[in-house]
């Protein structure tokens, strides 16, 4: 079964630009989190979607939003991006079984703002 | 969890050794703990998880420690090799139902062949 999977793998942006970033999920999975990963701040929990609805969600300004597509694919959007905001954006997928979920992250996208 | 900062604290081990690796968790309500390890320019990867019902839970070459008394999880690698050369995290997550984990500063793991 494949992985979780994230485009691009690279991105290079200017201050006050946005993005967006994307994730497939494992076959199957129907819950998408996304996390920023710094070397200041470690691993963060941005938000997570199930069913097309966020359903959880870190502590981010809305300039960070997300949003689930029927076929539980994932995007992440990012507007005017500050100098901060250059990190590894990771996905994770999960499927609920025998009462636990485990979360599966793909490569990430690694996001670059000058 | 703690904010991880610029210098990791590293593990060296030779190979063949076994590996401890320790976590201090922040939330005594968590019920739920994982470790994964992340090798450079990769995502983090699933080694073990253990519920908070559980104090012990074996996988092959890991065992995962649970001391809720003082909220530390352990991993231990047996036999460790080169490939295990990574950064270890563990994450706790209060219920299944958020799904929102929280991740530890992570330890580099170094192995010497």
């Amino acid at each position: 079964k494949a992985g979780v999977t994230q485009t691009p793998r690279y991105l290079i942006k200017t201050r006050g630009q946005q993005v967006t970033l994307s994730c497939s999920p494992i076959s199957g999975h129907r819950s998408v989190s996304w996390y920023q990963q710094t070397p200041g701040q470690g691993l963060q929990f941005l938000f997570e979607y199930f069913s097309e609805t966020q359903r959880n969600k870190g502590n981010f300004p809305g300039r960070f939003s997300g949003r689930q597509f029927s076929n539980s694919r994932s995007e992440m959007n990012v507007s005017t991006l500050e100098l901060g905001d250059s990190a590894l954006y990771l996905c994770a997928s999960s499927l609920l079984r025998m009462g636990e979920e485990t979360q599966y992250f793909g490569p990430g996208t690694r996001l670059l703002v000058l | 969890g703690e904010s991880v900062g610029l210098h990791l604290p590293t593990l060296s081990v030779q190979e063949g050794d076994n590996s401890i690796i320790n976590c201090a968790y922040s939330n005594s309500a968590s019920d739920y703990f994982i470790w994964y390890k992340q090798e450079s320019g990769k995502g983090p990867q699933f080694i073990i998880d253990i519920r908070s019902n559980m104090d012990k839970r074996q996988g092959q070459r890991v065992t995962v420690l649970l001391n809720k008394t003082v909220k530390h999880l352990s991993l231990q690698i047996a036999a460790t090799q080169p490939g295990d050369s990574a950064v270890y995290f563990c994450a706790e997550n209060l219920d299944t139902g958020r799904r929102a984990l929280t991740f530890g500063s992570g330890t580099r793991l170094q192995v010497q062949p």
